[in-house]
């Protein structure tokens, strides 16, 4: 069936070393995928978006990288600061509009 | 206000009793989500509005839940006969429609079912 996951359940890193969230998919039919933050208490929060007709997208500190062929995405994240620490999740949106499937999540601890 | 509000922040019921969710969705929005998310999980779809009509409830668990959009701006979740199983926090979004416009999520009401 149709799922999105995430390899690593947790992730430990020291501030100012880079972070990679790695995320596998099942649809080959998926073709727009997002990435979002969780901060404890509070809902999920848009951080980067790629389309499949691209394989790297980069913003402010982070990039993501997709590879379609084993069906694979990952999120970097350059000098990783403490506010950094969260969960993350990728998300990959079924149809147009509607529901966007989540991953499990990877807690990023970012330690001083 | 400028996000999506949830109200209540929290709420602890008793078995067995209804339960009501709000949910403010940012001015304009035409489309309305609303997740449940247990402990260590990611969020799990329920229900998608598109302005008032459920164009999605796939998500939904039971008849026990329902969902109203009547003007296709507040919704509220209905969660009949509660069951403890049903302690989540229930997180709503909301986006101008489509796939590729960012949902804008709330920060979600925690329910306790005692």
């Amino acid at each position: 069936g149709e799922s999105v996951g995430l390899h690593l359940p947790t992730l430990s890193v020291q501030e100012g070393d880079n972070s990679i969230i790695n995320c596998a998919y099942s649809n080959s039919a998926s073709d727009y995928f997002i990435w979002y933050k969780q901060e404890s208490g509070k809902g999920p929060q848009f951080i980067i978006d790629i389309r499949s007709n691209m394989d790297k997208r980069q913003g402010q500190r982070v990039t993501v990288l997709l590879n379609k062929t084993v069906k694979h995405l990952s999120l970097q994240i350059a000098a990783t600061q403490p506010g950094d620490s969260a969960v993350y999740f990728c998300a990959d949106p079924r149809e147009a509009g509607t529901a966007l499937i989540f991953g499990k999540g990877t807690t990023l601890s970012v330690s001083s | 206000g400028a996000g999506v509000s949830q109200t209540p922040s929290n709420k602890v019921t008793e078995k067995g009793k209804y339960v009501e969710l709000r949910c403010d969705p940012i001015s304009g929005h035409t489309a309305l989500y609303w997740y449940r998310q247990s402990l260590g999980q990611g969020p799990e779809f329920l229900i998608y509005f598109q302005g008032t009509g459920a164009a999605d409830d796939s998500g939904l668990p039971n008849d026990r839940f329902f969902a109203v959009r009547p003007e296709g701006s507040v919704s509220t979740l209905k969660i009949q006969r509660t069951e403890r199983g049903d302690s989540a926090v229930y997180l709503c979004a909301s986006s101008l429609g489509g796939k590729e416009n960012e949902a804008f999520f709330g920060q979600g009401t925690r329910l306790t079912v005692v």
